[in-house]
């Protein structure tokens, strides 16, 4: 089985602090997600990585970077943390290039990150 | 651009049959996915279906495809309280390389005694 690994399943952060949240797949994944989630929003990609150190922009990169050094750990970086960053974090993990369209993205558990 | 819509909520009885229905803009789509969401948990792949189908049967559930007017539906029969999570419908845009997923809104199903 599949297993995507997120460092934490609660946290709470102060405003202005470097936030990390970290990531790791055993699977031997090419690509790595990073999404927030919010009520009424669904699901909204923040950056995402097809191979080690490389990394592409999602739909709001606004206020986050990522570091892929190795294949199997991805990790989300809050630079400045602000209260509006408080939310669900969701980290996914698939094949590359449509490789296994029948297991196309895998999910860690989520991390509730609040930003006091 | 890409845009996929689902309801927010629907609120079934235990036994009833559910059906979650989800909208999207691609055309060029080529598959389409089923995920659930448990309370507290990351999402779990449910089902998908190509784009050149229109039904796919798996157990308890059916999934129908109606490309023309670019509608995907989820049908839970004999729902049970089990099932009470919320449903999220998902996208290949077909302008990107299929790694991508657009995700809809998510529909949070209820289900009661």
């Amino acid at each position: 089985d599949v297993k995507v690994t997120q460092s934490s399943r609660y946290l709470v952060k102060r405003t202005g602090e470097k936030v990390f949240l970290e990531c790791v797949q055993d699977m031997d994944h090419e690509n790595m997600f990073w999404y927030r989630q919010d009520p009424g929003l669904g699901l909204r990609l923040i950056y995402f990585s097809y191979d080690v150190k490389m990394k592409e922009k999602g739909d709001i990169p606004e206020g986050y970077s990522v570091s892929r050094e190795k294949k199997e750990r991805f990790s989300l970086i809050l630079e400045s943390a602000s209260t509006n960053q408080t939310s669900m974090y969701l980290c996914a993990s698939s094949f590359g290039q449509g490789e296994r369209i029948d297991q196309p993205q895998h999910f860690g558990d989520g991390t509730r990150l609040s930003i006091l | 651009g890409e845009d996929v819509e689902q309801s927010l909520f629907l609120s079934v009885r235990e036994g009833d049959s559910s059906v979650i229905n989800c909208t999207y803009t691609d055309s060029s789509s080529t598959y389409l996915y089923w995920y659930k969401q448990e309370p507290g948990a990351g999402l779990q792949l449910l089902t998908y279906i190509f784009s050149n189908m229109d039904m796919k049967q798996d157990q308890r559930l059916t999934v129908l495809l109606n490309k023309k007017d670019k509608h995907l539906s989820l049908r839970i029969a004999d729902t049970q309280t089990g099932d009470s999570a919320i449903y999220f419908c998902a996208e290949t845009p077909g302008s990107y390389n299929t790694d991508k997923l657009i995700f809809g809104t998510g529909t949070r199903l209820q289900v009661f005694p």
